[in-house]
């Protein structure tokens, strides 16, 4: 079974603080992605990586930074977060090969910035 | 028009009730369809691939319909499990690297 973990379940910042998320998933997938969930809006992609130190922006990138210097590990970086960030992040992965694009996400890091 | 539309519901059906999703989408050279499963707090999961021909999985039938660009998800004899939200995923034209495009959900609460 694919695993993607995420570094934390709940986090509460403060307003300008830098914040790390971490993924990391055990199935040597070429793909990470980094979205956030809100209600009513669907899940928004904020950036994406097809192979380590390689990124592309999402829909939404504005405000977030990502790092990728190990295939497992995808991180999203707020660099000064604010109220508006504020949200549910999920990582997911994914393989080109075998046809099924199936992306697997893990359990979300809930975002409270104050 | 957003890129994948879906009602939001909720949809409130009694347990063994057939209950039907839409999902259109606007680019018609759009590539592949899917329908992913979301339940309470919890992350989403593929449920079903969307094929041309259709295709079923048990009680869950997906059907695509590249005219009218829509596909749909029929549930059938409803159970309680089911009640979840239910995401209408396309990977539009070009797109690299699996990137895929969500739909903002439909809810279902089955109810007994």
């Amino acid at each position: 079974d694919v695993k993607v973990t995420q570094s934390s379940r709940y986090l509460v910042k403060r307003t300008g603080e830098k914040v790390f998320l971490e993924c990391v998933q055990d199935m040597d997938h070429e793909n990470m992605f980094w979205y956030r969930q809100d209600p009513g809006l669907g899940l928004r992609l904020i950036y994406f990586s097809y192979d380590v130190k390689m990124k592309e922006k999402g829909d939404i990138p504005e405000g977030y930074s990502v790092s990728r210097e190990k295939k497992e590990r995808f991180s999203l970086i707020l660099e000064s977060a604010s109220t508006n960030q504020t949200s549910m992040y999920l990582c997911a992965s994914s393989s080109p090969w075998g046809g099924r694009e199936t992306q697997y996400f893990g359990p979300g890091t809930r975002l409270l910035v104050l | 028009r957003k890129e994948v539309e879906q009602d939001p519901g909720p949809f409130n059906v009694p347990e063994g009730a057939t209950v039907a999703f839409n999902c259109t989408y606007s680019n018609s050279a759009s590539q592949s369809f899917f329908w992913y499963r979301q339940d309470c707090r919890k992350e989403p999961k593929l449920l079903m691939s969307v094929y041309s021909s259709g295709n079923e999985d048990g009680r869950f039938t997906a059907q695509l319909n590249r005219a009218s660009q829509y596909i749909s998800l029929l549930i059938r004899d409803s159970k309680l499990s089911d009640s979840a939200t239910y995401l209408c995923v396309v990977r539009p034209p070009k797109a690299s690297y699996d990137k895929v495009i969500f739909g903002p959900g439909t809810s279902l609460s089955v109810i007994p």
